[in-house]
């Protein structure tokens, strides 16, 4: 069963900050992040397991909150280079397929 | 440069052609995997490969056959496609079917139009 992320769609100005979330349905064991820049390959970002860790890779970071069975994808002081669609892929149970979510289109502007 | 290379990365064909979409990794995984991506649908989960042996196939049409010669290679196999097929298709690789906690890798992927 996919995840709901929200927002569908987020303009920003250079250096303000955004957040994308992931809800789910299931009880989930994982959450993955990606980022695709418009006619790329999806690119991984970051992974959060079972246990509510919060991971960061620059400005962007994540959390994951297993009994809201959510997770939330933090971008601070943002950069050009961030824009594109966001995707949040969910694991039900370990070893299982992931399940996307429709994506998060972000751009930012100067 | 992600490792993963798709050829073609354009494909137009008629509704009776038979074609293939090619997937080679270099990154030594041994999970790979098939998407579809339409306008405005989340990334679907065609077919998964692990060691070579198919373990998932998300009630995909027989019109589609993939095929994984090795660890490193996957094709999809098309023959009288309909236009709703029209759509760009993902090759992913990650280390292992698990992906608790392995990334998978993404290609370009092949823009597909079917007339």
């Amino acid at each position: 069963q996919q995840p709901v992320q929200s927002p569908q769609a987020v303009i920003l100005r250079e250096g303000e900050d955004a957040v994308i979330n992931c809800s789910s349905s299931k009880a989930l064991y994982s959450v993955h992040w990606y980022r695709q820049k418009h006619g790329e390959a999806p690119v991984f970002l970051m992974i959060l397991l079972k246990g509510g860790e919060q991971k960061g890779h620059e400005k962007i970071s994540a959390s994951f909150n297993e009994k809201k069975q959510q997770s939330s994808l933090y971008l601070t002081a943002s950069q050009l280079s961030y824009s594109g669609t966001y995707f949040c892929g969910t694991e039900s149970n370990s070893g299982y397929a992931l399940n996307f979510g429709k994506g998060t289109s972000l751009l930012v502007t100067p | 440069e992600t490792g993963v290379t798709q050829t073609p990365r354009h494909l137009v064909m008629g509704m009776t052609n038979k074609k293939s979409l090619k997937c080679e990794q270099h990154l030594g995984h041994n999970a790979m995997y098939w998407y579809k991506q339409s306008a405005k649908k989340p990334l679907e989960l065609m077919f998964v490969y692990n060691f070579k042996e198919q373990t998932e196939n998300n009630s995909v049409p027989s019109r589609f056959s993939p095929e994984c010669p090795n660890s490193s290679h996957l094709f999809l196999h098309l023959h009288t496609l309909q236009p709703e097929d029209s759509a760009l298709y993902l090759c992913a690789s990650s280390q292992g079917q698990g992906s608790s906690n392995q990334p998978q890798h993404f290609g370009d992927g092949t823009r597909l139009s079917i007339l």
